[in-house]
């Protein structure tokens, strides 16, 4: 059963970089997935973030894409999620997800993590 | 920019009765290469992750109660629930894969309730 975890800070401080971690057991990192970032503001609906492939490929949601970094790390099985220069407006539940080998639909899902972003 | 609307923005069904809910697309989600529709919904309880319901418009997600159906094509499209369940309250979501370049664009989500 494939299984992801997120992991990291849960309070940032305005200005800040959030830092997350996906570790991933039950499937190869290196299998034809590519491997996303979702977040869902408390109470509000979901806004993907960006995903990457185990070559290193990504595709950031533009209005993200100047704040996102997604890196893969193929030894630890895992990937990474950098955004940087926060406001309280990113405070949010971050999943990270499995997109299905067929493409264009989310299969697997991390019980998600939350960040605060306050001083 | 594409936009998702979905309707209506909540809904309150009696046990057993039949649910619609409606998703459209400012722009078709044909994915001109397969001819495949890249919808999608999903499910979300309370404090839990989204579950993957359906894909590609219409294909049931292995181990979904077949009284979950999607349907549609091009920029109008369907999640029915035949006869709501109490397990079934959630707030549904439809989802759109863009390929050029690729993006996700999620619906804002309809709440589903009991009557």
């Amino acid at each position: 059963q494939v299984q992801l975890q997120e992991s990291g800070p849960g309070l940032v401080k305005p200005s800040g970089t959030l830092s997350l971690t996906c570790a991933v057991s039950g499937d190869s990192i290196s299998s034809n997935n590519w491997w996303n970032w979702v977040r869902q503001p408390p109470g509000k609906g979901l806004e993907w973030i960006g995903e990457i492939y185990h070559s290193g490929s990504t595709n950031y949601k533009p209005s993200l894409k100047s704040r996102v970094t997604i890196s893969v790390d193929r030894s630890k099985n895992e990937f990474s999620l950098k955004l940087s220069s926060l406001t309280a407006a990113d405070t949010a539940v971050y999943y990270c997800v499995r997109e299905a080998e067929a493409g264009s639909y989310f299969d697997y899902w991390g019980q998600g993590t939350l960040v605060t972003v306050s001083s | 920019d594409i936009v998702m609307t979905q309707s209506p923005d909540s809904l309150a069904v009696s046990l057993g009765e039949r649910a619609t809910i409606n998703c459209k697309s400012s722009q078709s989600v044909v994915y001109s290469s397969n001819n495949k529709n890249y919808l999608a919904w999903y499910q979300q309880k309370p404090g839990q992750p989204p579950k993957l319901l359906i894909y590609w418009a219409s294909t049931r997600e292995s181990g979904v109660p077949d009284r979950f159906s999607g349907s549609g094509s091009g920029t109008d499209f369907t999640l029915t629930i035949s006869s709501l369940q109490a397990e079934d309250v959630a707030v549904y979501y439809c989802q759109q894969y863009y390929g050029s370049p690729p993006e996700f664009i999620f619906g804002p989500g309809t709440k589903v309730d009991i009557k």
